[in-house]
């Protein structure tokens, strides 16, 4: 079945360290995002990517890196510069064209502690 | 400035009765797409509808239709004979043209809907 695979679905970190949170999808979607969602709010973007070893920043990327050394993997670690990094994370595909949508995956869910 | 803005944090509304959820977007660019999402309390994103802006007609998925004045830059959802599973967060969204590299999906900060049996 084609779709996108966020892994794992509970993270738990100690403060100060830093954590990777996985995304693949097998949809042949050029595009990419990462949104961070805090409680009863919406979707902000973190970083997106249109191509292979190619990424843009969105409009809360500091603390955040990403990388995409493949077009089926767009991993978003989370570094210890990010100051308040608790939140859902969701993690998106979709073509280039502006009328399709977008895919998501199941989230993950990270606590620091 | 918001590119896209949700003004209802919340909404109550009676099994089968109809529902808006409102949203007005702002952009400059004459190429765009407007979608909506559903959020269940599960957290996945499950998507409704889409409206293209170049769209001459609104857009109807089944109990969903979109109320798209173009003008006034909104883009209302309608859900029909509401159901208990409507219950959920309702997210706006929408991807502009532009040059490539630019086509990054914004959304709204939502509007948690309430069906009451």
């Amino acid at each position: 079945d084609g779709g996108i695979t966020q892994s794992p679905k509970y993270l738990f970190r100690k403060e100060g360290q830093n954590v990777t949170l996985s995304c693949e999808q097998n949809l042949n979607h050029d595009a990419m995002y990462w949104y961070r969602q805090d409680p009863g709010q919406g979707l902000r973007l973190i970083y997106y990517s249109q191509i292979v070893n190619d990424f843009q920043k969105g409009d809360i990327a500091e603390g955040y890196s990403v990388s995409r050394e493949k077009k089926e993997s767009f991993p978003l670690t989370v570094t210890s510069a990010q100051k308040n990094p608790t939140a859902f994370y969701l993690c998106a595909s979709s073509t280039l064209t502006i009328n399709t949508e977008a895919f998501f995956g199941q989230g993950t869910r990270l606590t620091v502690v | 400035a918001q590119k896209i803005t949700q003004t209802q944090p919340g909404m109550f509304v009676q099994e089968k009765e109809a529902v808006t959820l409102d949203c007005t977007y702002d952009t400059s660019d004459p190429s765009y797409g407007l979608f909506w999402y559903k959020q269940p309390s599960s957290g996945e994103m499950i998507f409704l509808i889409y409206q293209g802006s170049y769209d001459q007609q609104n857009a109807t998925e089944g109990r969903y239709s979109l109320n798209f004045q173009k003008a006034r830059k909104s883009a209302n959802l309608v859900i029909s004979a509401s159901q208990l599973g409507d219950s959920a967060m309702y997210f706006c969204a929408m991807r502009e043209g532009g040059d490539f590299g630019n086509e990054k999906l914004t959304f709204g900060t939502g509007t948690r809907l309430t069906i009451i049996p």
